[in-house]
């Protein structure tokens, strides 16, 4: 079984540009969630969709972040314009509804300059 | 609110000795989870453990245990018998059962296993 995909894997672009990242799950898995880790900092939750639907989207730092999963399959975060904080690493991961096992992505890291 | 906190930013390890990372936690629900990943150089996140907070027993898969000290809110990875491959970034994270699943983890341990 594929595992969770992430493209692109590194994606350097200059502030007030726009960067879409986007996620592949696991086929069948309904939770998708992104996350986002800052250099040196925890891993912090961005959102968490169950199939198409935002489940909580508590973590989106700014409405400069937009994430959508159309369909319910893959999912895209964009961020617009970015800025040099929104640099690090954006992990995604999946899971099956009512299952405790997640299986991340390789995550794609961002650089703003 | 849930906090973990790794209070090891690095630590040193030789082959084949073991290796307790620390992982202290608080939450306020009686129910959650907790697990531990695994980062190497090439970025992906592996899952190692995973504990539940009603479970008896301290969960083990192969070379890793989680001492699991309820009362003491630790939820330490205690990796045996290191090898040179177990080098990367470890991450703690919990889990409350009433949450919407997510998960909040840890500032991570850099482990380097030395030969």
């Amino acid at each position: 079984e594929a595992g969770v995909t992430q493209f692109p894997s590194h994606s350097v672009i200059e502030k007030g540009q726009t960067v879409t990242l986007r996620c592949d799950p696991i086929s069948g898995h309904d939770n998708l969630y992104w996350y986002r880790r800052v250099m040196g900092k925890e891993i912090k939750f961005l959102l968490h969709f169950v199939k198409e639907s935002k489940q909580d989207e508590s973590g989106m730092p700014n409405n400069r972040f937009l994430a959508e999963r159309t369909g319910g399959t893959y999912s895209t975060l964009k961020v617009q314009p970015a800025e040099l904080e929104d640099s690090g690493v954006y992990f995604c991961a999946s899971s099956l509804q009512g299952e405790g096992g997640y299986t991340f992505g390789s995550g794609t890291r961002l650089t703003v300059v | 609110a849930q906090k973990i906190t790794q209070t090891q930013p690095g630590m040193f390890v030789q082959e084949k000795e073991a290796v307790t990372l620390d992982c202290t936690y608080d939450t306020s629900d009686p129910s959650y989870g907790l697990f531990w990943y695994k980062q190497p150089s090439s970025g992906e996140m592996i899952f190692l453990i995973y504990q539940g907070s009603y479970d008896q027993q301290n969960a083990t898969e192969g070379r890793y245990s989680l001492n699991f000290q309820k009362a003491r809110k630790s939820a330490n990875l205690v990796i045996s018998a290191s090898q040179l491959g177990d080098s990367a970034m470890y991450f703690c994270a919990m889990r409350e059962a009433w949450g919407f699943q997510k998960l909040v983890f840890g500032t991570g341990t850099r482990l380097l296993v030395s030969p």
